[in-house]
């Protein structure tokens, strides 16, 4: 069964560090795709990043970056020169099954706070 | 700025009482899922739809809980009756492709039953 585990449940940093979320995942599948979402204080869950796992060449969009990495499973996330806008809980998330990306697993998300 | 629109965003009811959340999804989008967001469980996928018809509902309590599409506006969850371990937040989520994994989620819905 497809697993997603996200070790950490909170961190906190002081606006303008560098934090990085981790994200280990299971499937028995080939190929697959990884996601993240944030969940912002309003509630609703936005979606930030989706993956291939043909592909582990970094991806980065801005301040964001995220680190694929087959090998050994994982699919972190780092924020750089973090701000307080990005307090929020992030969700690692692979589909349930391959075929079914809309049929998404989430782990159990990370909290992070940026105080300033 | 199209978004996924959910009532109520805040209902407090008895054990036994009937709750009925709403979702509009956004236009155009064929797909509609529901989860439900709970400290202990995280969330998990109760139900999904795709041009109105019920793909999967193997994570939703039959016994008690329903999710309908009536139109291709409007989608509904429905508890009856209400338990108070189905307190939670309940969100309505919606994809324009059905296997893209880019989900469009509401505010959610948090029910707390008493």
């Amino acid at each position: 069964a497809q697993k997603v585990t996200q070790a950490q449940t909170e961190i906190s940093v002081v606006e303008k560090e560098d934090v990085t979320l981790d994200c280990v995942y299971e499937t028995r599948d080939t190929t697959y795709y990884l996601f993240w979402y944030k969940q912002p204080p309003s509630g609703e869950l936005v979606f930030l990043i989706r993956r291939n796992s043909f592909d582990e060449q970094n991806e980065i969009s801005g301040r964001y970056s995220w680190n694929f990495q087959k090998s050994t499973s994982s699919f972190n996330f780092t924020i750089t020169a973090s701000q307080v806008v990005d307090s929020a809980v992030y969700f690692c998330a692979l589909p349930s099954r391959a075929g079914a990306n809309s049929k998404l697993t989430f782990g159990k998300g990370i909290t992070l706070s940026v105080r300033p | 700025d199209a978004r996924v629109t959910q009532t109520p965003r805040h209902k407090v009811t008895e054990m036994g009482q009937e709750v009925t959340m709403r979702c509009q999804p956004i236009l155009g989008h064929n797909t509609v899922f529901w989860y439900r967001q709970t400290m202990m469980q995280g969330l998990e996928l109760l139900a999904y739809f795709r041009n109105r018809a019920p793909l999967d509902d193997s994570g939703m309590p039959k016994d008690r809980f329903s999710a309908e599409m009536p139109d291709a506006t409007l989608a509904t969850l429905k508890i009856q009756p209400s338990e108070p371990r189905d307190s939670a937040v309940y969100f309505c989520a919606s994809a324009r492709y059905s296997n893209t994994g880019e989900l469009f989620f509401g505010e959610g819905s948090r029910l707390t039953v008493l």
